[in-house]
């Protein structure tokens, strides 16, 4: 069974550019998270959908970040404009319809300079 | 929120030593608490999860504890080989509300030869 794909693996930016990150789920789940992982820190949730729809996106910061997940299968976050504070890996999980077990991709390691 | 609390940040043990990490939980309606291995470069792996209805869980040389009164469980590894080495983190959730997962700050654990 393939896992989570994310792509790209690397960017590197500056501040005020945009950045777009992909990522399809394995297949099958329903449940899609993005999470923000800051150096030295555990993964923070971002958003969470269930198929195409948004379940809870409290800790998105909206002025600048935003996703979508259109056919409720692949998902896309983007930055615009990109802040050095957002110098993070940015994780991609899935679970099946909402079960407890999440499985995580490999990440997109971004570096705002 | 949740809010969840992990020691140590890092651990060195000696190759076949036991390692422990222990981590404590706020919210008491968290009932589902799994551990997360991530290797440099790599998303968190799930390893082991242990639900608030059982107090004891083993996988081979992976074991979880939870104590549900004092809001805390922990990580036991035995037998600790070089493939060990990683950064682990726990995490804990309340199931059927969105299963969102906080997690702790991490443990580096190295294993020595």
């Amino acid at each position: 069974e393939a896992g989570v794909a994310q792509s790209p693996r690397y960017k590197i930016i500056e501040k005020r550019q945009s950045v777009a990150f992909w990522c399809n789920p394995i297949s099958g789940h329903a449940t899609l998270y993005w999470y923000q992982q800051i150096l030295g820190q555990g993964p923070k949730l971002l958003i969470q959908f269930q198929n195409n729809g948004v379940v809870d996106d409290s800790q998105l910061p909206k002025d600048r970040f935003s996703a979508e997940r259109l056919k409720g299968v692949d998902s896309t976050l983007k930055i615009q404009p990109a802040k050095l504070e957002d110098s993070a890996v940015y994780l991609c999980a899935s679970s099946l319809n909402g079960e407890v077990e999440q499985y995580f991709g490999p990440g997109t390691r971004l570096t705002v300079t | 929120g949740e809010n969840v609390e992990q020691h140590p940040s890092t651990l060195s043990v000696q190759e076949g030593d036991s390692a422990v990490i222990k981590c404590t939980y706020s919210d008491s309606a968290s009932n589902y608490f799994p551990w997360y291995k991530q290797e440099l470069g790599k998303g968190p792996q799930l390893i082991i999860d242990i639900r608030s209805n059982v107090g004891e869980k083993k996988d081979q040389r992976i074991a979880v504890t939870l104590n549900k009164t004092a809001k805390h469980f922990s990580l036991h590894i035995t037998e600790t080989q070089p493939e060990d080495s990683a950064v682990y983190f726990c995490a804990a959730s309340i199931t059927g509300g969105g299963n969102k997962l906080t997690f702790g700050t991490g443990t580096q654990l190295k294993v020595e030869l």
